[in-house]
């Protein structure tokens, strides 16, 4: 079983929506947990990072983690078509484990 | 936010030369740096990871001899691809472990170099 699991998607949605984008883990002791933004042609930029279960809000990105299922999300609201890229979850316990990145296109 | 550079953005080689590829951390001190590899529409693929004065640790299937790593300082790190060869060419992104500003460990990527051998 892979430490952390997240659907490659591709996901395409319309421009306005609320986008859902998860990642399951299996390792409970994973302590941090992080989101990356990547466009195409460029290196993963960190967009948020959380350690404790519940949210947290950052303009119109939420990541949310619930340690008792093992499951974080990253929700973004009202999204555009520049939030277009592939997301990548992180998480930390003695190393780094990173999904495997969610493809998102937002159509206009 | 923490930042970490690479130089060049983008190489194109001929076949059988070597390119040397530099990653820098600008504003905190990285006592490990990793390197990734990523072909169009893939994941990362974790490369080695480097600890700051100590020979770098390779991922299964990663020639060391062919790509050579270099830690010297906390803040610079080199990724050396030997012989060059077709296959060689993708994005190599380099990445950096280092404190946020909230003194939360976290890793912050490189903006990526994109090697093309001819």
């Amino acid at each position: 079983q892979k430490e952390v699991e997240q659907d490659p998607g591709p996901l395409s949605v319309p421009e306005g929506a609320i986008v859902s984008l998860n990642c399951t883990y299996s390792n409970s002791a994973f302590q941090y947990f992080m989101w990356y933004r990547q466009y195409s042609r460029k290196g993963p930029e960190l967009l948020m990072y959380t350690y404790s279960s519940g949210n947290k809000e950052d303009g119109r990105f939420t990541a949310q983690v619930d340690k008792s299922s093992k499951y974080i999300s990253l929700f973004i609201r009202d999204s555009q078509p520049s939030d277009s890229a592939t997301y990548l979850c992180a998480m930390v316990g003695n190393q780094f484990y990173f999904g495997t990145g969610t493809s998102l296109t937002v159509i206009p | 936010g923490a930042v970490v550079s690479q130089h060049p953005s983008r190489v194109i080689c001929k076949s059988g030369t070597s390119v040397k590829i530099e990653c820098r951390s600008l504003d905190f001190q990285a006592t490990t740096m990793f390197w990734y590899r990523q072909f169009p529409k893939q994941s990362l693929m974790l490369m080695a990871t480097s600890n700051e004065g100590s020979k770098a640790t390779y991922e299964q299937g990663v020639e060391k001899d062919k790509f050579l790593i270099n830690h010297a300082s906390l803040t610079l790190s080199t990724l050396t691809v030997t012989s060059a060869h077709p296959e060689d060419s993708s994005f190599y992104i380099c990445s950096a472990r280092g404190f946020s500003t909230a003194a939360q460990e976290t890793q912050y990527f490189g903006p990526g170099t994109r090697l093309l051998v001819l």
